[in-house]
């Protein structure tokens, strides 16, 4: 059974915070991305990353870092936190980016900037 | 033209009702196709894929119509228990292989 793990449920933060949101897969999965949610919005990807220290943009980069120093871990960095950066953060992986594959999500981030 | 497109509802349904949703794409090129469930503040999860021949699980039937570019889902049956947002996703090559998530259908299944 795969699980994905996020490193706070609940999270708030002060403007110009620099915010960590870690996730953590069990399955030895390739591929991780995150993403964020927001009503009427969907779910919009962040970034993503196919292998260890290899990242890729998403469709909403700016404002964001991401690291993988590990296969099992992808961290999600808000360098300087801006209230419009309030949002559910979810972190998925899947197992090689084939045409096929489920994407798994961790439960997810509740992030408040105040 | 967003790349998919779904009915936000709600769906308000009767328990035993048939309800049935679909979800359009604008990627003729689009290759694999999925349904996911996701309850109030939780994350999504798989529900189903859909195949080109359409497929049953229970009492869900996903079924992909190719000429039309939509796919669908159909609840028989309905419990309060399927109250959630359905999610369709979307997956097609540009480079690497791209998820495109639905905004969702929210169902809310009526005692």
């Amino acid at each position: 059974d795969v699980k994905v793990t996020q490193s706070s449920r609940y999270l708030v933060k002060r403007t110009g915070e620099k915010v960590f949101l870690e996730c953590v897969q069990d399955m030895d999965h390739e591929n991780m991305f995150w993403y964020r949610q927001d009503p009427g919005l969907g779910l919009r990807l962040i970034y993503f990353s196919y292998d260890v220290k290899m990242k890729e943009k998403g469709d909403i980069p700016e404002g964001y870092s991401v690291s993988r120093e590990k296969k099992e871990r992808f961290s999600l960095i808000l360098e300087s936190a801006s209230t419009n950066q309030t949002s559910m953060y979810l972190c998925a992986s899947t197992p090689s980016g084939g045409a096929t594959d489920t994407q798994y999500f961790g439960p997810g981030t509740r992030l408040t900037v105040l | 033209r967003k790349e998919v497109e779904q009915d936000p509802g709600p769906f308000n349904v009767p328990e035993g009702a048939t309800v049935a949703f679909n979800c359009t794409y604008s990627n003729s090129a689009s290759q694999s196709f999925f349904w996911y469930r996701q309850d109030c503040r939780k994350e999504p999860k798989l529900l189903m894929s859909v195949y080109s021949s359409g497929n049953e699980d229970g009492r869900f039937t996903a079924q992909l119509n190719r000429a039309s570019q939509y796919i669908s889902l159909l609840i028989r049956d309905s419990k309060l228990s399927d109250s959630a947002t359905y999610l369709c996703v979307v997956i097609f090559t540009s480079g690497t292989y791209k998820y495109i998530f639905g905004t969702g259908t929210r169902l809310k299944v009526l005692a």
